[in-house]
């Protein structure tokens, strides 16, 4: 069956570093996305990677390793705006998205 | 018009009633999509458009149905809702269903309550 998994919740505080797993499993792979989705709206795109390693951009960096079935997202220099939901998903092999429940991400000042 | 909108922006529903949320995107996008977000799982596709004038089933497509008339509009159809269908309903829509690189733009969503 097609598969992710993630935190359900997290805490950290302002200003420190927060990394976020995600491991999947799904029919096939075409990538893996991460979404922001703050309480009451819609997701919004953060990250994607298709390629094993790490692609940076700006505080957030994503991290990718196919063999293992296992990605990350990594925050830095948190702020308290960054109180949100991520979202792990997978593109299987038909091109659709399979997402996780999403992790809750508190910070506290 | 800016992005994806999405009408209602939420609506309370007697069982039975039939109901169409509706979904409006101006970016000439070929693919579109109807997720729907409960609490504790993850978005879960119902059905989806690859282009106008095509319809696929998603992972939860019974008791809904859509049409593709046009590249803007993908209507979503309730044709007699149960409560279980309630749910927060986001549209979304992406260049291409495609290319590896598929990110997907999402509407604001419609919050959905069946009594």
């Amino acid at each position: 069956g097609q598969n992710i998994d993630q935190p359900t919740e997290m805490t950290a505080t302002e200003g420190a570093i927060v990394q976020i797993n995600c491991t999947y499993q799904t029919s096939g792979f075409n990538g893996l996305f991460w979404y922001q989705q703050h309480a009451g709206e819609a997701p919004t795109f953060l990250s994607y990677n298709v390629l094993d390693g790490l692609e940076e951009k700006g505080r957030f960096s994503s991290f990718l390793s196919r063999s293992k079935g296992y990605s990350y997202l990594l925050l830095k220099e948190l702020q308290m705006k960054d109180s949100a939901s991520y979202l792990c998903a997978s593109m299987d092999s038909n091109y659709q998205l399979i997402w996780g429940a999403g992790t809750k991400l508190i910070i506290k000042p | 018009i800016a992005g994806i909108t999405q009408a209602p922006t939420s609506q309370i529903l007697a069982a039975g009633r039939r109901m169409t949320l509706r979904c409006t995107q101006d970016m000439r996008h070929n693919a579109m999509y109807w997720y729907r977000q409960d609490l504790g799982l993850g978005l879960r596709l119902i059905h989806y458009s690859n282009t106008a004038g095509t319809t696929g089933k998603g992972e939860v497509p019974d008791g809904y149905s859509v049409s593709r008339a046009n590249t803007d509009d993908f209507p979503l159809t309730l044709a007699s809702a149960v409560p279980s269908q309630t749910s927060v309903y986001f549209c979304a829509s992406s260049d291409s269903a495609g290319g590896p690189s598929n990110e997907q733009f999402f509407g604001p969503g419609t919050r959905l309550t069946v009594l």
